[in-house]
């Protein structure tokens, strides 16, 4: 069966650093999402993305982070300077194009961000 | 008033109850809704979507009442492999629109 894969899988960085989550989303999804849960808490919208822009995004997704589709297969955010609020589960989810089932998203196993 | 809200639980039932759980959601024009599953430091596992006429799964049925706001699931003869944090999920979708809005979930431990 297809699933979203993420890398890393634990992700350690300092204050102020510059990280780079990796998503491979199901091959024949063209919506893109990233979501993040803080420990304890409820999962959290960050951003979505189709046909190469980003559809839409909370007021979490400021001008620290950012996402790319570099290629036809990896699907990127990025955080230009961590802070230690931003340790978090992120995970990274895709959904079909068209049709009933497109707002079926289906999860990535996380990264876990942890900011020192 | 939450955009989703749950009933935290925990919920402690012996193998073979039936459980049942609730949520209400905030916005009216909510499109679709969902049941997702996530286990202690997983991802979340689309259990279910809920249709307006209610649907079943196995052991699992799903309700929408849109006039009250409120979806519910009910899992029948509970399995210790059913213990969980159950997740209910909303969506406002339309055209590009697919930002889902999560409850804080409601844990549940099956007892053998």
């Amino acid at each position: 069966e297809p699933e979203v894969t993420q890398t890393p899988s634990h992700q350690v960085t300092q204050m102020g650093q510059e990280v780079i989550l990796r998503c491979v989303p199901i091959s024949n999804h063209l919506y893109f999402y990233w979501y993040r849960q803080i420990l304890g808490q409820k999962v959290e919208f960050l951003v979505s993305f189709y046909n190469n822009e980003i559809s839409e995004k909370s007021e979490i997704f400021d001008d620290q982070f950012s996402v790319e589709r570099p290629d036809g297969s990896n699907f990127t955010l990025k955080i230009r300077s961590t802070k230690l609020e931003d340790s978090a589960m992120y995970f990274c989810a895709s959904s079909e194009w068209v049709g009933g089932r497109s707002y079926e998203q289906y999860f990535g196993p996380g990264t876990r961000l942890t900011v020192t | 008033r939450k955009e989703v809200e749950q009933d935290p639980g925990p919920f402690n039932v012996p193998e073979g109850a039936t459980v049942a759980f609730n949520c209400t959601y905030s916005n009216s024009a909510s499109q679709s809704f969902f049941w997702y599953r996530q286990d202690c430091r997983k991802e979340p596992k689309l259990l279910m979507s809920v249709y307006s006429s209610g649907n079943e799964d196995g052991r699992f049925t799903a309700q929408l009442n849109r006039a009250s706001q409120y979806i519910s699931l009910l899992i029948r003869d509970s399995k210790l492999s059913d213990s969980a944090t159950y997740l209910c999920v909303v969506n406002y979708g339309a055209g590009n629109n697919r930002k889902l809005i999560w409850g804080l979930g409601t844990s549940l431990a099956v007892n053998p």
